[in-house]
């Protein structure tokens, strides 16, 4: 079955700086990932997903790539705010299935 | 976007005794729903894939009978733990799928803790 890796498990990054969390995956099936912004005892929130026909998706300050060949993706924030403090999850999925397998997640922590 | 909406959000039980969460998706029907189990500062690990009309799909390592699913319509997975022990308190959260080629939908999540 699909295993997904996530690093770092934490991260401390000054306000303004960058952030980025990387994550692998077994499965060459997978070919959507999400990612999830997931505050202490709040459901996960998506912030922004790729799909494998795309090799980098950008939001505003948030950016997602992905190289299906080595299964690698990131999430990249930009001018990082405290209010980005929280756990960050990454998920690989076959789309149409919604069955996410997760990484472990990344503790971010903006320092003002 | 669509509503995924957990009931209860806390609850508090007796070792030995059962819980029930209830999982409903309120704007959309959802053939589907997944129940995902997360213990503090941990990932969010895969519980079962619950289908409507059909028994439900456990991973593995999953006791299918401590932990009962129902999705009896299309709006509403239940998930009930049977015989609660302390080990079992965690945070539990189902998401549901509307496809489209969309995301899956989480609840708010249910913190169950056995005393």
């Amino acid at each position: 079955g699909e295993n997904v890796e996530q690093h770092p498990s934490t991260l401390s990054v000054q306000e303004g700086d960058s952030a980025v969390i990387k994550c692998t995956y077994s499965d060459s099936a997978s070919n959507y990932f999400p990612w999830y912004k997931q505050e202490l005892g709040k459901r996960p929130q998506l912030i922004i997903d790729i799909r494998s026909n795309v090799g980098e998706k950008k939001d505003q300050r948030i950016a997602v790539t992905l190289n299906k060949t080595a299964k690698h993706f990131s999430l990249h924030i930009t001018e990082t705010q405290p209010e980005d403090s929280a756990v960050y999850f990454c998920a690989a999925s076959e789309e149409g299935t919604y069955k996410y397998i997760f990484g472990t997640g990344t503790r971010l922590k903006v320092l003002a | 976007g669509a509503v995924v909406s957990q009931h209860p959000s806390r609850v508090i039980c007796k070792s030995g005794t059962s819980v029930k969460i209830e999982c409903r998706s309120l704007d959309f029907q959802a053939t589907t729903m997944f129940w995902y189990r997360q213990f503090p500062k941990q990932s969010l690990m895969l519980m079962a894939t619950s289908n409507e009309g059909s028994k439900a799909t456990y991973e593995q390592g999953v006791e299918k009978d401590k932990f009962l699913i129902n999705h009896a319509s299309l709006t509403l997975s239940t998930l009930t733990v049977t015989s609660a022990h302390p080990e079992d308190s965690s945070f539990y959260i189902c998401s549901a799928d509307r496809g489209r080629r969309t995301e899956a939908f989480f609840g708010q999540g249910t913190r169950l803790t056995v005393v």
